[in-house]
C-alpha cells in the first residue's frame, strides 16, 4: 500500500525567508504529483501538478520537483508571505493499487511578519 | 464556472439516521472521489468512480455507499451513521485529459451524535 509522509509536520519562518517542504513516497508507480494549499476550515486549493514523467513544474513563487526513483518531491516557495500560512498538501495518484489516490498528512507553515 | 458543487456544507444527525451527501462536477470529468479528513489523519479516500456504473472501494469504505448512475453526480450515503463517521468530508473530480489534477468542493462537515 501507498505511504506519503510530510516533513516537517510543521514550519515557523520569518517573512522573506525561502523555504522547502518535503513530501515522500513508498512506491514508485504513480501517474502524478499533486501540492495543494488548504487554509483552516477551508477546502483545498490545487497549486501545482508533476506528470510521472516530469521533473519539476513551477508556478510564480512555487517550484514542485520529482524524483520518481527515489520517492520524493519539494515545494520550494520563493520570498515568503505571511499570506502562504496555510497547511501545504501533497498527494499522489497510485498506479499499482487501482488508481488510488493517496495524500500526506500535511505541513502547517507560519510566515512571521 | 467550472465547479465541484457539495451539498449541504453542515449537517448534523443522530445515529442510525440515514443521510446523502450530494456531489456534483460541471467539467465533464469521468473520475470522482469521495475522502473523509480527519485530525492527525490527513484525507483518506473513501470511495472513487473512473466512469459512470464503476465505483471501487478507497482505504476506508466501511459505512458507506456510492453510485454513479450520471457523470456530473457522485453521492454518498451513510445508511446507518455513528459518531466515528463525524469528519469532514470531500469530494473531487479529474480527468485523464488534464492528467487527473484534481479539483475539490468545499467539503462538508458532518457531525453525528
Amino acid at each position: 500500500k501507498q505511504e506519503v509522509t510530510q516533513i516537517p509536520a510543521a514550519l515557523s519562518v520569518p517573512e522573506g525567508e525561502n523555504l522547502v517542504l518535503n513530501c515522500s513516497f513508498t512506491d514508485s508507480a504513480i501517474y502524478n504529483l499533486q501540492w495543494f494549499r488548504q487554509d483552516p476550515g477551508k477546502g483545498l486549493t490545487s497549486l501545482l501538478l508533476i506528470q510521472s514523467s516530469q521533473r519539476e513544474q513551477t508556478s510564480g513563487r512555487l517550484n514542485a520537483s520529482l524524483d520518481k526513483s527515489s520517492g520524493r518531491s519539494t515545494l520550494y516557495i520563493a520570498a515568503s508571505q505571511p499570506g502562504d500560512s496555510a497547511t501545504y498538501l501533497c498527494a499522489v495518484l497510485s498506479t499499482n493499487t487501482g488508481n488510488q489516490f493517496y495524500f500526506g498528512t500535511g505541513t502547517s507553515l507560519t510566515v512571521i511578519p | 464556472e467550472a465547479q465541484v458543487t457539495q451539498n449541504p456544507r453542515y449537517l448534523i444527525t443522530v445515529t442510525g439516521k440515514k443521510l446523502t451527501v450530494t456531489c456534483s462536477q460541471n467539467m465533464n470529468h469521468e473520475y470522482m472521489s469521495w475522502y473523509r479528513q480527519d485530525p492527525g489523519l490527513g484525507l483518506r479516500q473513501i470511495y472513487y468512480s473512473m466512469n459512470v456504473e464503476v465505483t471501487d472501494k478507497g482505504d476506508v469504505p466501511e459505512g458507506y455507499k456510492v453510485s454513479r448512475k450520471e457523470k456530473r453526480n457522485f453521492p454518498l450515503i451513510l445508511e446507518s451513521p455513528s459518531p466515528n463517521q463525524t469528519s469532514l468530508y470531500f469530494c473531487a473530480s479529474s480527468n485523464a485529459e488534464r492528467f487527473y489534477e484534481q479539483y475539490f468542493g468545499p467539503g462538508t462537515r458532518l457531525t453525528v451524535t
